[in-house]
């Protein structure tokens, strides 16, 4: 069973572009989670995704970004007109289903530079 | 923010058991305790988690104060590949599900 996977590993843009981060969550999982990691600090809880539906955004950022989890495909986090402030890793994490019984996998991480 | 607060860093001798502390004062009675690593900034590891009840699995055990307010990590017998930041780390389910990250502590094992 593969794990989580996250495409780009690497993503680089210039200010003022668009950023698209993907995640394929594991087989089977229907829960999706973002994070973000800014450089030595630990990771902050952006937005928990089911299918189709967004559960909990409180850690987006209210402007540029957002999240889907269509019914078909992978997750995508979307970031507009991107900022040297966006600069991070985006990690995405996914469990079969919420609660502390099933655990949260985490894929490699998406690290986006802005320059 | 945070709901936890752990040492910024500690060191083990490897073969030794590293027992990382990690006070939560403010968790909820339906919050739980998660501990993650993180390995060369790799995505998140999971290690144990528990609710009131000390745990243990075969990666660690974990001792929670009857208060709740703290806990302590331990890895039975360290080794060089354990060096990591270790994240403790509480869960959030009611309403939501999400993982409440602290600052983490950087465990350096060492020969």
């Amino acid at each position: 069973n593969a794990g989580v996977m996250q495409n780009p590993r690497h993503l680089v843009r210039r200010r003022g572009q668009e950023a698209r981060l993907r995640c394929s969550p594991m087989k089977g999982h229907s829960h999706v989670y973002w994070y973000r990691q800014l450089p030595e600090e630990g990771l902050k809880f952006m937005v928990y995704l089911q299918k189709e539906n967004i559960i909990d955004e409180s850690g987006m950022p209210k402007e540029r970004f957002s999240a889907e989890f269509p019914k078909e495909g992978p997750s995508i986090l979307r970031i507009q007109q991107v900022v040297r402030g966006d600069s991070a890793a985006y990690f995405c994490a996914s469990s079969p289903n919420a609660g502390s019984t099933y655990e949260q996998y985490f894929g490699p991480g998406t690290r986006l530079t802005v320059t | 923010d945070a709901k936890t607060t752990q040492p910024t860093s500690m060191d083990c001798a490897e073969g030794r058991a590293a027992n990382l502390p990690c006070n939560h004062s403010t968790i909820s009675g339906n919050e739980y305790v998660y501990w993650y690593r993180q390995i060369h900034s790799q995505g998140p590891q999971y290690i144990i988690h528990g609710l009131k009840n000390n745990e243990t699995n075969e990666m660690a055990s974990l001792i929670i104060t009857e208060d709740r307010k703290s806990s302590t990590m331990i890895l039975p017998h360290a080794t060089l590949r354990d060096t990591a930041v270790y994240y403790c780390i509480v869960r959030v389910v009611w309403n939501t599900d999400k993982l409440i990250f602290g600052t983490g502590t950087r465990l350096q094992v060492f020969p």
